[in-house]
Parts: C-alpha cells; sequence; structure tokens
C-alpha cells in the first residue's frame, strides 16, 4: 500500500512565529498535495506539486507557502503562524492526473496560541 | 456554496443496520466521485469509486451514482462498529485540467453495538 509520513504527528505554535511541516512519499507518485480539515469544512487544498522544483496553489494558499525539493518530499511553510491556521494538515500523493485515488498520510495537529 | 453537499451531518444506526449516505455536488461536470473513510485519528482512506451510472458493490458497501441528478449514495449493510467514522464524498472533472478532488464536509457514522 502507498505510504505517505507526515511529521511531526503535532505541534504546539506561537502567533507569529514559523512552522514548517514536512512530508515524505515512497510511492513515486508524481502529485502531492496539502490538504486542511476543519470541523464543517471538509478537506480544503492549499497547495499541491507535479513535479520537483515547482508547486502550484489550491484554493486557500493565503499564508502558506509549500516547497517541493525532491519527487519524495513536500513541505508546508507557514512563515507567520495565526491563530486560524489552527487545523489538523493532511499530506496526500497520487499517481498522476485521472481519475486517480489520494494516498494520504495521518495527519498534524497544529495549534496556534 | 460548496461544490459537493453531504448529508446528513452526522448517522447513528445499530449494529447490523443499514447505513445510507447522501452526496450531492453542483456541478455538472463532475465526472468522476470517491467515498473515503477516515477513522479517528487517521487519514483519509479511499473506500471506494464510481465513475458510472448504477451501481457498484464491494463486500458490505454498495455506492450508487445517478449522473442526471448529480446524486452519489453509499449504502453499509450489515453495519460494524468498526464502521464508525467519518465519510466523505469527493468528485473530480477533467476539464479542470488539474484533475483537482473536491471534497464535501463529511458525514459521522456511528454504529451502536
Amino acid at each position: 500500500e502507498a505510504a505517505v509520513t507526515q511529521s511531526p504527528r503535532s505541534k504546539v505554535a506561537v502567533t507569529g512565529g514559523k512552522v514548517t511541516l514536512s512530508c515524505h512519499q515512497t510511492n513515486n507518485h508524481d502529485y502531492m498535495y496539502w490538504y486542511r480539515q476543519d470541523t464543517g469544512h471538509g478537506l480544503r487544498l492549499i497547495h499541491y506539486s507535479y513535479v520537483a522544483d515547482s508547486t502550484e496553489k489550491g484554493d486557500i494558499p493565503d499564508g502558506y507557502k509549500a516547497s517541493r525539493p525532491s519527487q519524495e518530499n513536500f513541505s508546508l511553510i507557514l512563515e507567520l503562524a495565526s491563530l486560524s491556521q489552527t487545523a489538523v494538515y493532511f499530506c496526500a500523493s497520487r499517481p498522476g492526473l485521472g481519475a486517480e485515488t489520494l494516498y494520504f498520510g495521518s495527519g498534524t495537529r497544529l495549534t496556534v496560541l | 456554496q460548496q461544490k459537493v453537499q453531504q448529508s446528513p451531518e452526522s448517522l447513528s444506526v445499530p449494529e447490523g443496520g443499514m447505513a445510507s449516505l447522501n452526496c450531492t455536488s453542483s456541478d455538472r461536470n463532475f465526472q468522476y466521485f470517491w467515498w473515503y473513510r477516515q477513522h479517528s485519528g487517521e487519514g483519509p482512506k479511499a473506500l471506494m469509486s464510481i465513475f458510472s451510472d448504477g451501481d457498484k458493490k464491494e463486500g458490505r458497501f454498495t455506492a450508487h451514482l445517478n449522473k442526471a441528478s448529480l446524486h452519489v449514495s453509499l449504502h453499509i449493510r450489515d453495519s460494524q462498529p468498526s464502521d464508525s467514522a467519518l465519510y466523505f464524498c469527493a468528485a473530480t472533472q477533467a476539464s479542470s485540467g488539474s484533475w483537482q478532488l473536491i471534497f464535501g464536509s463529511g458525514t459521522q457514522l456511528t454504529v451502536m453495538p
């Protein structure tokens, strides 16, 4: 089964601080995604990437940056964390375009105080 | 308005009973649908996909798609306590280019022993 590993599993950050969430996949998938989960909103796409050294904006990119230094690794960066960014963040990967299944990691619970 | 709407928000069924979850799309371009299941503390996992009108059965799970009414449903027969989870409907379209997956806000299913 496809493997997507996220770190850390949980993090507490201070308002205005910098936060980096990491994601590593061993599936040899081209596409990687960052989603945010909030109660009542389901999963919303923040950024995605289809090739190393390139990232694309999703539906809610404001306040977030992404980095894809290699096919296996995809990071989500909050330069100035805010209270509203408290949420659970999921990384996912899929083989390519088309009607392909997404494979999710176990998530990172971020609390901004 | 969310493009993928799910109902009910929460559902309780007795063990051995039938659970029925609903999903409606507001975008006629959506052609491909998935059901994802998320147990507490885990990432979502794809349960099944359905791309053609009609029924698709996998074990105790049956998905039904009606593209004309933009409605997809999931029926779980002989529900087990292990089926207790958050269920997401997700949809995508070829015309978007990125094949971005749009998620509903989820149905919380509780199966009571």
